[in-house]
């Protein structure tokens, strides 16, 4: 039972233009929501999140968008950036059950950036 | 943030054996946890290390194959005991800074295990 979906296992883009990621999930107990980068022999890095009382969050190129009706979460970057490639993956927590600290992740987005 | 660093970065074991995996950060944390990323797949927690006591494990996953110490608030240990070619993957640790959930989980850098 995979709770949280990244239907897209690679996407490529042009440096400069957006990249949009994406994200679905199943359980409506989840009310945080993460993206995290991951680079080869790395651990992942937290990028940014979202709280479900928000429908957007923005930290500089990196914006998340949720669609709780929808059950949906977005990550767009602009500009993207030869940088930017790595492998995304999305995460979500809350199971009404307290302080758990536990992470559910999606299958994981490679993101290539084209010079 | 906080400064994580796992030992060994890699190895190579053969069946049958035991692993230890140490998880160091550099500062002390309510929150520890442990997960896998086997190959080509996602992350998934294999159990919540706490200090002084028990490890909380999630299902599909059982002590006597995953003993986990936490002795405290700085440091974990993770044992892959007696392995199989089905362990390898990357193993991560990671920890929360504070008490709330909705606290960024940071990362170690993981180890790579080959069971051959």
């Amino acid at each position: 039972d995979q709770q949280v979906k990244q239907n897209s296992p690679s996407l490529s883009v042009q440096e400069g233009r957006i990249s949009i990621l994406n994200c679905d999930y199943t359980n409506s107990m989840f009310d945080y929501f993460l993206w995290y980068k991951k680079y080869p022999a790395e651990g992942p890095t937290f990028l940014i999140s979202i709280s479900s009382i928000k429908d957007k969050n923005e930290d500089g190129r990196f914006t998340v968008f949720l669609n709780k009706s929808a059950k949906h979460l977005s990550l767009h970057i602009v500009p993207s950036q030869p940088g930017d490639s790595a492998v995304y993956f999305c995460a979500a927590s809350g199971d009404g059950s307290g302080n758990t600290g536990k992470l559910i992740f999606g299958q994981g987005t490679t993101l290539q950036v084209k010079p | 943030s906080a400064v994580i660093s796992q030992k060994p970065s890699r190895d190579i074991c053969q069946r049958g054996t035991s692993l230890t995996i140490q998880c160091q950060v550099d500062s002390q944390v309510t929150m520890m946890f442990w997960y896998r990323q086997q190959p080509g797949q996602s992350l998934t927690l294999i159990a919540t290390a706490n200090q002084g006591s028990e490890a909380t494990y999630e299902s599909g996953f059982v002590i006597d194959k995953f003993p986990i110490s936490r002795p405290n608030l700085t440091f974990s240990t993770l044992t892959v005991s007696n392995m199989s070619p089905e362990d390898s993957s990357i193993y991560l640790c990671s920890v929360l800074l504070a008490e709330r959930r909705t606290d960024t989980q940071y990362f170690g850098p993981g180890t790579r295990l080959t069971v051959l």
